[in-house]
Order: structure tokens, then C-alpha cells, then sequence
């Protein structure tokens, strides 16, 4: 059974700008949570979706935003662009997500590599 | 607040010794923690989940216990190898707060051949 997949793996935008990054689940995974990366702040939460709906939010600005689709595929989108956002970019999947108590084993991608330039 | 922590942030050992990493957290009414490994630059790879009613898991040569009482984990790795460098991370999912998941800032290990 293949992997989490994420695309693209690298990418070099300049302030301002915004950017969409993808992620496909595991088949047969309905859940699909965000996380951020940085050397400063480790790893944090960003959004959970399942079932096209997202499901929660960390604490983020209203810039970060994503969607789900109804094949378990979701985009993240970063808008106006920050120094700040430069960042590993990871997405999980999982069976059924939060709320399902404790079969929520998470399965990350590789990651995307953003550079603000 | 919701914490997790692991010390050390660094950890050398010769090659073939059996090791142990630290996981603390602040509360624990968790619903289970899970380990993994994070080699530079690259995603994080599941070790090992351990469930709040399990007090551990075995994989191979790891072996991951939980005592919620006292909020702490170990991962136990038998007899390393040059291939187990890498950044361990735990991972604490709570009942409260359940919507993610809340990382330690991991232990780099370096396997001296």
C-alpha cells in the first residue's frame, strides 16, 4: 500500500507571493491533518480535515487555510507570504482522525520544503 | 499547559549498545503517545503507538513503554546500529486538546561506528 504523498517536495517563493501544497492519504485513510515545521518551534499542529470538513485548527493566522477533497485528497494554502512561513510542511493521514479515541496511529509524507525568499 | 519534553536533545553511543530516550509529559489523561524517527530533512516514520491502556509495545529491537501515572515514556533501542542515527520524536495525543498531536522536540541520536 503506497505512502502518504505530498507534492511538490521543494519550493522557493518570495514575500507576498502564495503558495498550494498537496497531500494524498493513505487509501482507505479519511483523515488528514497539517503540520508545520521549524527549527524554532518544532513541530506544530495546523489543521485537521475529514470528510471534506475541517475538523480543527491550531493557532495560526487566517493566511494558512485548506480544503479537502471527496477522494481524501487535501491542499493547504499559505497567502501573502511571510519570511516566517519557510518551513518543512508535513501532512499525516490517518484511519478516522481525532474523536476516534485510540486507533489514531498517524502516517506522515515526506514533507514540502517551502523557502521564502 | 499541555507539555511534552525530551532530554537529552543530544545523545552519542558506540555502535552495539542497548539505549534508552526519555519522553515526559504534563498530563495524563492521554489517549496514546506515539514514537518516531525523523532523519534529516526528511517526514517523520511511525515506531511504535502505544495505546493509554497498554503499558507497552515491542518492534524489532525497539521496545516502548508508558506510565501515564508518572507521564513518562521510554524508547528502548537494542543493540544500535550506524543505521539508527537519526531525530526520535514522541508525540502525545490527550483527551482534551485530542484534535492533534503535541511533540516533544526530540533526542538527535548518533550511532559511533
Amino acid at each position: 500500500k503506497a505512502g502518504v504523498t505530498q507534492t511538490p517536495r521543494y519550493l522557493i517563493k518570495t514575500r507576498g507571493q502564495q503558495v498550494t501544497l498537496s497531500c494524498s492519504p493513505i487509501s482507505g485513510h479519511r483523515s488528514v491533518s497539517w503540520y508545520q515545521q521549524t527549527p524554532g518551534q518544532g513541530l506544530q499542529f495546523l489543521f485537521e480535515y475529514f470528510s471534506e470538513t475541517q475538523r480543527n485548527k491550531g493557532n495560526f493566522p487566517g493566511r494558512f487555510s485548506g480544503r479537502q477533497f471527496s477522494n481524501s485528497r487535501s491542499e493547504m494554502n499559505v497567502s501573502t507570504l511571510e519570511l516566517g512561513d519557510s518551513a518543512l510542511y508535513l501532512c499525516a493521514s490517518s484511519p478516522e482522525g481525532s474523536g476516534r479515541g485510540g486507533y489514531n496511529e498517524q502516517f506522515f509524507g515526506p514533507g514540502t520544503r517551502l523557502t521564502v525568499l | 499547559k499541555q507539555e511534552v519534553t525530551q532530554i537529552p536533545a543530544a545523545l552519542s553511543v558506540p555502535e552495539g549498545e542497548n539505549l534508552v530516550l526519555n519522553c515526559s509529559f504534563t498530563d495524563s489523561a492521554i489517549y496514546n503517545l506515539q514514537w518516531f524517527r525523523q532523519d534529516p530533512g526528511k517526514g517523520l516514520t511511525s515506531l511504535l503507538l502505544i495505546q493509554s491502556s497498554q503499558r507497552e509495545q515491542t518492534s524489532g529491537r525497539l521496545n516502548a513503554s508508558l506510565d501515564k501515572s508518572s507521564g513518562r515514556s521510554t524508547l528502548y533501542i537494542a543493540a544500535s546500529q550506524p543505521g539508527d542515527s537519526a531525530t526520535y520524536l514522541c508525540a502525545v495525543r490527550w483527551f482534551f486538546g485530542n484534535e492533534k498531536l503535541t511533540f516533544g522536540t526530540g533526542t538527535r541520536l548518533t550511532i559511533i561506528p
